[in-house]
């Protein structure tokens, strides 16, 4: 079975854009968790999605969106870019309803930096 | 205890020596506690979930231990190896859902 697959991988913004990301789960997966990760504050949760529907919503501001489509992929948004907003986007999923035991499998994240 | 928190920062051991590392959390709401594994330029790797107080599982050199009511839990590597060198995450589910993940070990291993 092929992992969860994240693209882009590399992505260098200016401040003020707006960035898309997409997240590719593992077939079968309906769960989606994305995180931030930088280097003073660790892994941040963002956002979990099942079956389309956004389940639970971490302490980021409005700038930062999401969605999953029908098939379980996910994208995330972050608006008017800003400086403090490069890092590390890890998207995991997970076979099924996640607020239970389930195990997450990352991806390699999406390496984002915003000049 | 507000937050997950993991102690140490960070770890060098020689090859063979056994490490522990501990992930403390609030024990309200608690719902499961997860370990991962983060190689350098790698993804996060699930090494256990735990739910119950006084779990334990155990894979190859690497257990764990849960304690619900006071709020930690142990990760020990029995006879480290080079490879065993990476960050180590603790992250705990509360009955909300929420997954709140902890600093993170660093954990280096001297051949």
């Amino acid at each position: 079975k092929a992992g969860v697959t994240q693209t882009p991988r590399y992505l260098i913004k200016t401040r003020g854009q707006q960035v898309t990301l997409s997240c590719s789960p593992i077939s079968g997966h309906r769960s989606v968790s994305w995180y931030q990760q930088t280097p003073g504050q660790g892994l941040q949760f963002l956002f979990e999605y099942f079956s389309e529907t956004q389940r639970n919503k971490g302490n980021f501001p409005g700038r930062f969106s999401g969605r999953q489509f029908s098939n379980s992929r996910s994208e995330m948004n972050v608006s008017t870019l800003e400086l403090g907003d490069s890092a590390l986007y890890l998207c995991a999923s997970s076979a099924g309803e996640l607020g239970r035991t389930d195990t997450q499998y990352f991806g390699p994240g999406t390496r984002l930096t915003v000049l | 205890i507000l937050n997950v928190e993991q102690s140490p920062q960070s770890l060098h051991v020689q090859e063979g020596d056994s490490t522990n590392f501990t992930c403390s959390f609030p024990s309200s709401n608690f719902y499961a506690l997860h370990w991962y594994r983060w190689e350098t330029a790698k993804s996060p790797e699930a090494l256990f979930v735990m739910t119950l107080n006084g779990d334990e599982k155990k894979k190859g050199r690497i257990s764990a231990t849960l304690n619900t009511k006071e709020g930690y839990s142990y990760l020990y590597i029995k006879g480290s190896q080079p490879e065993d060198s990476a960050t180590y995450l603790c992250a705990t589910r509360t009955s909300y859902g929420k997954l709140t993940f902890g600093q993170g070990t660093i954990l280096t291993v001297h051949p």
